[in-house]
């Protein structure tokens, strides 16, 4: 089945500087990857997301960018806000796995003020 | 629209009790996951229900864990008997192809 790795597990910024979450899947039949960011005592809530056939995407302070041949992706997150301070998923679907998805470790990001 | 709506928010149960959890997803949304979410870790895939029918329940340790979606609405996730490492957070998920997947708020288990 597919497997999701993501670094760092923690991650501590100041505030405005850039933050970068890297993961890697292991399925080549993946082709839908989500970002989610989960705040304390509520669940999993999407921010972004990437399918296959694009190899970039950005929404205002958050990017993802994708590489099928290294099956990695990340999140960039810019001009970092204290309010962005969560933990946040990465995960991966295959399409050979029923349409679940695989949700990396986590990481949590802290941002300073 | 709605979220996707989980209770209780919070059980406290000893070991060996039996627990009970409810999901009541998106209005029309066909296809319904639950997740267990230990602590420190990213949600695991307990079970998919495409309406009221099973898609995936290989990662559900059925000795002690069921689940149902008897009208292909609402959903409840059950544990008889519960274990130590039971205790975690049950996410509930609905899914349709316009919106894509949207969690409920989970339902924290600490088993004592």
């Amino acid at each position: 089945g597919e497997n999701v790795e993501q670094h760092p597990s923690t991650l501590s910024v100041q505030e405005g500087d850039s933050a970068v979450i890297k993961c890697t899947y292991s399925d080549s039949a993946s082709n839908y990857f989500p970002w989610y960011k989960q705040e304390l005592g509520k669940g999993p809530q999407l921010i972004i997301d990437i399918r296959s056939n694009v190899g970039e995407k950005k929404d205002q302070r958050i990017a993802v960018t994708l590489n099928k041949t290294a099956k990695h992706f990340s999140l960039h997150i810019t001009e970092t806000q204290p309010e962005d301070s969560a933990v946040y998923f990465c995960a991966a679907r295959s399409n050979n796995a029923g349409n679940m998805l695989t949700f990396g470790g986590g990481t949590r990001l802290m941002v300073k003020p | 629209e709605a979220g996707v709506a989980q209770s209780p928010r919070y059980k406290i149960i000893e070991k060996r009790q039996s627990v009970a959890f409810w999901c009541n997803p998106i209005s029309g949304h066909a296809t319904l996951y639950w997740y267990q979410q230990i602590l420190g870790q990213g949600p695991k895939l307990l079970i998919q229900f495409q309406n009221n029918g099973v898609v995936d329940d290989s990662q559900l340790p059925k000795d002690r864990f069921s689940a149902e979606r008897l009208k292909g609405v609402d959903s409840t996730l059950k544990i008889q008997p519960a274990k130590l490492e039971d205790s975690a957070v049950y996410l509930c998920a609905s899914r349709s192809t316009a919106s894509g997947y949207t969690f409920g708020s989970g339902t924290r288990l600490t088993v004592v």
